[in-house]
């Protein structure tokens, strides 16, 4: 298995609601991260994981919040978010943080 | 911070014709790679650039990374339809190892 995957693809919720997006990779990477992607925009880096433990966090708010259950699976927990942050969220894996990232399709969100 | 400079912002490309589009990091990086995006799509990897000097070729892509391993270019020959989308290059630190992106080169190709 080569591919980062990442659920759902869309996602549309209100401002008080919860609800998580969901990556995993099956190719024995050791770092995986979580970047925000804004249209005609770059990917932003939000968070670093490597080892299963959070090594980078962007300064994020914290209505944003990240898991890294297993090796292999990568969570962002979302609660009471704002209209602006509706974008393209977007997981990557690398074997190393020294090593080519390889991104999912990502879950484009709509906030409303 | 490290900053990513990546002009142009936009190219429109006669099919058939030449283009390139230049990375500028204001630090020394460790490595350099670069990714593209189709419309609607997601950053899909090209290539790593990781030597000073450096030069790769991928059939009509040439990618090289600069002496000082703070610059870049990709350099694209006889441009078709498929190459149409967006170019990030992406340096990464050798100090954290985050990767900063450049702004990204939209190509669009006029048949």
């Amino acid at each position: 298995d080569t591919e980062v995957t990442q659920t759902p693809k869309h996602l549309v919720m209100g401002m008080t609601n919860k609800k998580s997006l969901k990556c995993e990779q099956h190719m024995g990477h050791r770092a995986m991260y979580w970047y925000k992607q804004k249209a005609k925009k770059p990917p932003e880096l939000m968070f670093v994981y490597s080892y299963e433990k959070l090594s980078i966090n962007e300064s994020v708010p914290s209505r944003f919040s990240p898991e890294c259950p297993n090796s292999s699976l990568l969570n962002l927990h979302l609660h009471a978010l704002q209209p602006e942050d509706s974008a393209l969220y977007l997981c990557a894996s690398s074997p190393l943080t020294t090593d080519t990232q390889y991104f999912g399709p990502g879950t484009r969100l709509t906030v409303l | 911070g490290q900053q990513v400079m990546q002009i142009p912002q936009y190219q429109h490309v006669q099919e058939g014709e030449d283009f390139t589009t230049y990375c500028n990091s204001s630090t020394t990086l460790s490595n350099i790679q670069w990714y593209k995006q189709r419309p609607g799509g997601h950053p899909v990897f090209l290539i790593q650039l990781v030597k000073s000097g450096e030069v790769k070729k991928q059939k009509r892509l040439t990618f090289q990374f600069g002496e000082a391993k703070k610059n870049s270019s990709l350099h694209i020959t006889a441009t078709q339809t498929t190459d149409v989308g967006t170019y990030f290059c992406a340096g990464q630190s050798p100090v954290d190892y985050k990767l900063s992106f450049g702004a990204g080169t939209t190509v669009t190709v006029r048949a």
